[in-house]
């Protein structure tokens, strides 16, 4: 299957810091990417559609100006989580639909990225 | 908005019992996918089912979806301990490629 990488896979913040997580398609292009948020034992939540070329789509409740899409390219998008607070802190999940035909396809996800914030 | 519910939400099998989970949503689905998730992974495509009443087999793994498409089942014959996980169906929630994920059942097998 079609590979998604994340960068990076954890990172230790001090409060009121910025953090950029990097999605990345490795084998396809991706004009469409969508950005998770898992709390521990818990589902997972979309946050956002990340769109390549255009603004970012997000969930009713996410703030779009604490988390920061920005998908570049046909192969990248990033997630900026500004002013990260402690209850921030959770586990972030990118994921792509893989090509094909039809409405419904397959999500490739990211290995995650774990952020805590103190 | 949409809800997707899984039950039961965790299950412990002894290793050679079976398992089955079970996934309702609120509204119709036009598909439904299951994904696996390990402890500390990220979620795995396992499946996707289209047909209304339609069965699918991988294995010792037999998906099913409803005859209203707004329900699904897993179900894991002879678990092994490499089925640990989290199961989660997911179905689209409006929007391209969107979809909701269920709330997930946490399958522990005990060798």
């Amino acid at each position: 299957g079609a590979v998604v990488s994340q960068h990076p896979s954890w990172v230790i913040c001090k409060s009121g810091t910025s953090v950029k997580i990097e999605c990345r398609s490795l084998d396809f292009q991706a004009t469409t990417m969508f950005w998770y948020r898992q709390f521990p034992k818990q589902s997972l939540m979309l946050m956002a559609t990340s769109n390549e070329g255009s603004k970012a789509t997000y969930e009713q409740g996410v703030e779009k100006d604490k988390f920061l899409i920005n998908h570049a390219s046909l192969t990248l998008s990033t997630l900026t989580v500004t002013s990260a607070h402690p209850e921030d802190s959770s586990f972030y999940i990118c994921s792509a639909p893989s090509k094909g035909e039809g409405r419904a396809r397959e999500q490739f996800f990211g290995p995650g990225t774990r952020l805590t914030v103190l | 908005g949409q809800q997707v519910m899984q039950i039961p939400q965790y299950q412990h099998v002894q290793e050679g019992e079976d398992f089955t989970t079970y996934c309702n949503s609120s509204t119709t689905l036009s598909n439904i996918q299951w994904y696996k998730q390990r402890p500390g992974g990220h979620p795995v495509f396992l499946i996707q089912l289209v047909k209304s009443g339609e069965v699918k087999k991988q294995k010792r793994l037999t998906f099913q979806f409803g005859e209203a498409k707004k329900n699904s089942s897993l179900h894991i014959t002879a678990t092994q301990t490499t089925d640990v996980g989290t199961y989660f169906c997911a179905g689209p929630s409006g929007g391209y490629q969107k979809v909701t994920f269920g709330t997930g059942t946490k399958l522990q097998v005990i060798p």
